[in-house]
């Protein structure tokens, strides 16, 4: 099956400092990138919406300054986090959907944020 | 606003017991719906799709139902094992969403030796 990876796996920052994840579809074209958030025991909450080579969509009350996404190519997306503040602390997930597939999403393991 | 409820939010059982996880979502003009199993602090394991035309989907011990009508579905996993032991979520896409998931919130499932 396809594959999606996230880097880093866990990360601790300072408060105040900006923090990028990445997230990759290995094995197959990624024209579509969903960024998530789950915070303990809850659910995920799509915070944005990548296409390729466009302006991500954000999700009403996600703000698009603090969490800026970059999807430059089709098989690669960002998240930066910037003025990372502890309320910002967070198991941050993407999946990725490919060009001939409009029902698949491929979940990334997962980055685990924690902002001191 | 598409809502998806699931029930109950944790569960207990016994080894070899036959079990029912229950998922319902307020907006039944859905695309499809899928399950999943998260285990704790990972990523997300895509376990059954059903499209809304469909009724139910089965893979081994698993069986998902659809009724899209009364918005509802189950998971059915047969003769639990400790292994099952996760969360699991359901999610929906919803008609006109450009293809966004919905997701629940969650069941916590222990299965004990």
């Amino acid at each position: 099956g396809a594959v999606v990876s996230q880097h880093p796996s866990w990360v601790i920052c300072k408060s105040g400092t900006s923090v990028k994840i990445e997230c990759r579809s290995l094995d197959f074209q990624a024209t579509t990138m969903f960024w998530y958030r789950q915070f303990p025991k809850q659910s995920l909450m799509l915070m944005a919406t990548s296409n390729e080579g466009s302006k991500a969509t954000y999700e009403q009350g996600v703000e698009k300054d603090k969490f800026l996404i970059n999807h430059a190519s089709l098989t690669l997306s960002t998240l930066t986090v910037t003025s990372a503040h502890p309320e910002d602390s967070s198991f941050y997930i993407c999946s990725a959907r490919g060009t001939t597939s409009t029902d698949t999403q491929y979940f990334g393991p997962g980055t685990r944020l924690t902002v001191l | 606003k598409q809502e998806v409820t699931q029930i109950p939010a944790a569960l207990s059982v016994p080894e070899g017991e036959n079990l029912v996880l229950n998922c319902s979502f307020t907006d039944s003009a859905i695309y499809n719906l899928q399950w999943f199993r998260q285990d704790p602090g990972k990523g997300l394991t895509s376990l059954l799709l059903i499209q809304s035309s469909q009724r139910e989907q089965t893979s081994g011990r698993l069986n998902a139902s659809l009724d899209k009508s009364s918005g509802r579905s189950t998971l059915y996993i047969a003769a639990s094992q400790p292994g099952d032991s996760a969360t699991y979520l359901c999610a929906v896409i919803t008609t006109g969403t450009a293809s966004k998931l919905t997701f629940g919130t969650g069941t916590r499932l222990q299965v004990t030796l």
